[in-house]
């Protein structure tokens, strides 16, 4: 039990489609992200949130959408994915304004047809 | 701007023989540095940081690291492996504006 809660753990769609990503955690942390993991690469920073504003945006697609509603849940809407979209989507949390995520949900396992 | 070089993307071990994974980094300010642990199916989970203070730093599972700023390194050790060990490990870099991941060096253990 790591305290942060990613659903679904996989999920298979194809590019017309679309769906959405849910992490949710109860740590009492202010701070969210969202990692991309693709294989034999560095951990990909996406979007983070701060007391549910989002304060990073690291230059990803419009195909990939965020929304925190509050500071215990975060989501990632997707549509009109691409076949290297396939990937490992990791959310974490941490104390705000400390860019160190200290907790990791088990993540979604994405593939794209 | 920081990086992290982790050397080696496969580490083997015999279990019981020392666990060495190497990292070694760049940074324009003093860093804080960590490691994370990955198993299959699972998210990371943080094994220890360094900040500030002493330069060798415990972290859980019996793993610890030594923070050398002359060579710019962070590896992470531990003087008995054991199967339970298997798994990816992460090295990364942060200045509290930015954090960067390395790619990460499998570890197998051999029984």
């Amino acid at each position: 039990e790591t305290g942060v809660t990613q659903t679904p753990r996989h999920l298979v769609m194809g590019m017309t489609n679309k769906k959405s990503l849910k992490c949710e955690q109860h740590l009492g942390h202010n701070a969210m992200y969202w990692y991309k993991q693709s294989a034999k690469k560095p951990l990909e920073l996406m979007f983070v949130y701060n007391f549910k504003e989002q304060t990073e945006n690291n230059s990803v697609p419009s195909r990939f959408s965020p929304e925190c509603p509050n500071s215990s849940h975060l989501f990632l809407h997707l549509h009109t994915l691409q076949p290297e979209d396939s990937a490992l989507y990791l959310c974490a949390s941490s104390q705000a304004r400390v860019r160190q995520p200290q907790h990791f949900g088990d993540g979604t396992r994405l593939s794209i047809l | 701007a920081q990086s992290v070089t982790q050397l080696g993307s496969h580490v083997s071990v015999s279990e019981g023989a020392l666990v060495l994974l190497r990292c070694n980094y760049s940074s324009s300010v003093p860093p804080y540095l960590f490691w994370y642990v990955q198993y299959p199916n699972q998210g990371l989970q943080l094994l220890l940081k360094y900040t500030t203070g002493a330069t060798l730093v415990k972290g859980i599972n019996g793993f610890e690291a030594e923070f050398k700023k002359s060579e710019t390194s962070f590896h992470l050790t531990k003087p008995s492996a054991h199967m339970s060990d298997a798994a990816e490990y992460f090295c990364a870099v942060s200045d509290n504006n930015d954090m960067r991941f390395g790619a990460g060096t499998r570890l197998t253990v051999k029984p």
